[in-house]
């Protein structure tokens, strides 16, 4: 079936480092790929999508680039901030144009890594 | 992108009673979802609800503990019913953008059940 598999956290560093988030997928077919944040206390929010192999996403100083011969979709930023704390949720999801690949429509989640970013 | 109106944003209730969590959207949408994030747990997918249509239930939810209503192409309903402490979450609703466009979540619905 169709599943997402993210890092364990808590990912703890310190304003400024290097953050990677590693996500997996494994899908029948050709999914699009995207990253959720959730701010503590609110919902989530898209941080970016790619809809297709070699596409980069980017927001925010964020990017990720989808893998197809990795099924990867792994979070990077060159320097994190404090406001940068939050779960991070890794997801698929084939759109209804898909058909035929049984999950159409819906979003798969990974776990979620909780980053955590010290002054 | 679709800007969705969820309420409440939270609630206490009483084991044994119910809740029903609306969802508005400004824009009219073919399909909507419901989601449950369990306290520091991934979200799962509750159901589909289209317009006209029964909702379509993932594994492990039925609809006599999830009933949804959808009686327009921008509003839903998902109501939790007989309600346990274990059902205490979050609840998120959300619509599929186009192709481009991704997915749009509400705010969330933090429900504690007591």
């Amino acid at each position: 079936g169709n599943s997402v598999t993210q890092m364990e956290g808590p990912v703890t560093l310190s304003e400024e480092a290097f953050l990677t988030i590693n996500c997996t997928y494994t899908a029948t077919g050709y999914p699009s790929l995207f990253w959720y944040v959730q701010y503590p206390g609110e919902g989530l929010q898209l941080l970016l999508k790619a809809t297709k192999a070699d596409d980069k996403g980017s927001n925010k100083g964020f990017e990720a680039t989808y893998r197809k011969e990795t099924t990867s979709f792994h979070l990077e930023k060159g320097s994190v901030q404090v406001s940068d704390s939050a779960v991070y949720f890794c997801a698929l999801s084939f759109f209804q144009l898909q058909e035929g690949s049984g999950n159409t429509g819906k979003l798969i989640f990974g776990q979620g890594t909780t980053l955590q970013v010290k002054p | 992108s679709a800007v969705i109106s969820q309420k409440p944003s939270r609630d206490i209730c009483q084991r044994g009673t119910s809740l029903t969590i609306q969802c508005q959207v400004d824009s009219q949408v073919t399909m909507m979802f419901w989601y449950r994030q369990q306290p520091g747990q991934s979200l799962t997918l509750i159901a589909t609800a289209n317009q006209g249509s029964e909702a379509t239930y993932e594994s492990g939810f039925v609809i006599d503990k999830f009933p949804i209503s959808r009686p327009n192409l921008t509003f839903s309903t998902l109501t939790v019913s007989n309600m346990s402490p274990e059902d205490s979450s979050i609840y998120l609703c959300s619509v599929e953008g186009r192709r481009t466009d991704g997915y749009t979540f509400g705010s969330g619905t933090r429900l504690t059940v007591v």
